[in-house]
C-alpha cells in the first residue's frame, strides 16, 4: 500500500510565524503535490513537484513556497502566515507514468492566529 | 477549460437504500473523470476512474459510476448504502495538463440507520 504521511495533524500558528508542513511519502512516486481543502471549493492545487529540486506552480502559489530536496519528501512553507491560509493541507503523490492517479495523506488543519 | 460540478451538497439516505451522487462536467476534450472519497480524518482515497474504455466503471466498496456524454454527466451511485459509507465525496475531472485534477466542491453523504 502506498504511505503519505504528514507530520502533524493539527498545527496552531501565529500570524507572520514561518511555517514548515512536511509530507514523506514510501512508494518511490516521482510526482508530489500539495493542495488546500476549504469548505464549499474542493481541493486546490498550491505546488507541484515533478523530480528532485523541480516544482510548478499550481493555481494558488501566492504566499507559499515549497521544498524537495529528497524524492520522498516534500516540503510546504508559509514565509510569513496570514489568518486566510487557515485551511486544511493535503499532500499527495502520483507515479510520473500515472500522474492523474493521487495518493494523499491525512491532511494537517492548520489553525493562524 | 476543464470544470466538475457537484450538484447536491448534502446527500442524506437511509442504511440499505439506493445511493445517488450527483456530478456535471465540462470539458473540451475527451475527459478522464474519477471519484474521491474522504471519510473523517482520514485522507482522499480514489474510488474509481473513467478513462474512456467501458462507460460503466466500478470502483471500490460497491460504487459504480456511469459516463454520459450526452448528458455531460458522471453520476456516482451505489444499490445499497452502508454506514460506513458517511463521507465527503468528490468528483473530479483531469485537467489540460496530466497531473492537473480539478475537483468539484464535494458532497457530503449522511447514511441513517
Amino acid at each position: 500500500d502506498v504511505k503519505v504521511t504528514q507530520s502533524s495533524r493539527y498545527l496552531v500558528k501565529r500570524t507572520g510565524e514561518k511555517v514548515f508542513l512536511e509530507c514523506v511519502q514510501d512508494m518511490d512516486h516521482e510526482n508530489m503535490f500539495w493542495y488546500r481543502q476549504d469548505p464549499g471549493l474542493g481541493l486546490r492545487l498550491i505546488y507541484f513537484s515533478y523530480d528532485v529540486k523541480m516544482k510548478e506552480k499550481g493555481d494558488i502559489p501566492e504566499g507559499y513556497s515549497v521544498s524537495r530536496e529528497k524524492k520522498e519528501r516534500f516540503s510546504l512553507i508559509l514565509e510569513s502566515a496570514s489568518t486566510n491560509q487557515t485551511s486544511m493541507y493535503l499532500c499527495a503523490s502520483s507515479l510520473r507514468r500515472e500522474p492523474d492517479t493521487q495518493y494523499f495523506g491525512p491532511g494537517t488543519r492548520l489553525t493562524v492566529l | 477549460a476543464q470544470s466538475v460540478t457537484q450538484l447536491d451538497s448534502h446527500v442524506s439516505v437511509s442504511e440499505g437504500t439506493p445511493v445517488l451522487l450527483r456530478c456535471n462536467y465540462s470539458s473540451s476534450y475527451s475527459p478522464s473523470l474519477f471519484w474521491y472519497v474522504q471519510h473523517p480524518n482520514k485522507g482522499l482515497q480514489l474510488l474509481l476512474k473513467y478513462t474512456s474504455a467501458a462507460t460503466l466503471v466500478k470502483g471500490i466498496n460497491g460504487f459504480e459510476a456511469e459516463f454520459k456524454k450526452s448528458e455531460t454527466s458522471f453520476h456516482l451511485t451505489k444499490p445499497s448504502a452502508h454506514m460506513s459509507d458517511a463521507a465527503e465525496y468528490f468528483c473530479v475531472v483531469r485537467g489540460r495538463s496530466s497531473y492537473k485534477l480539478i475537483f468539484g466542491s464535494g458532497t457530503r453523504l449522511l447514511v441513517r440507520p
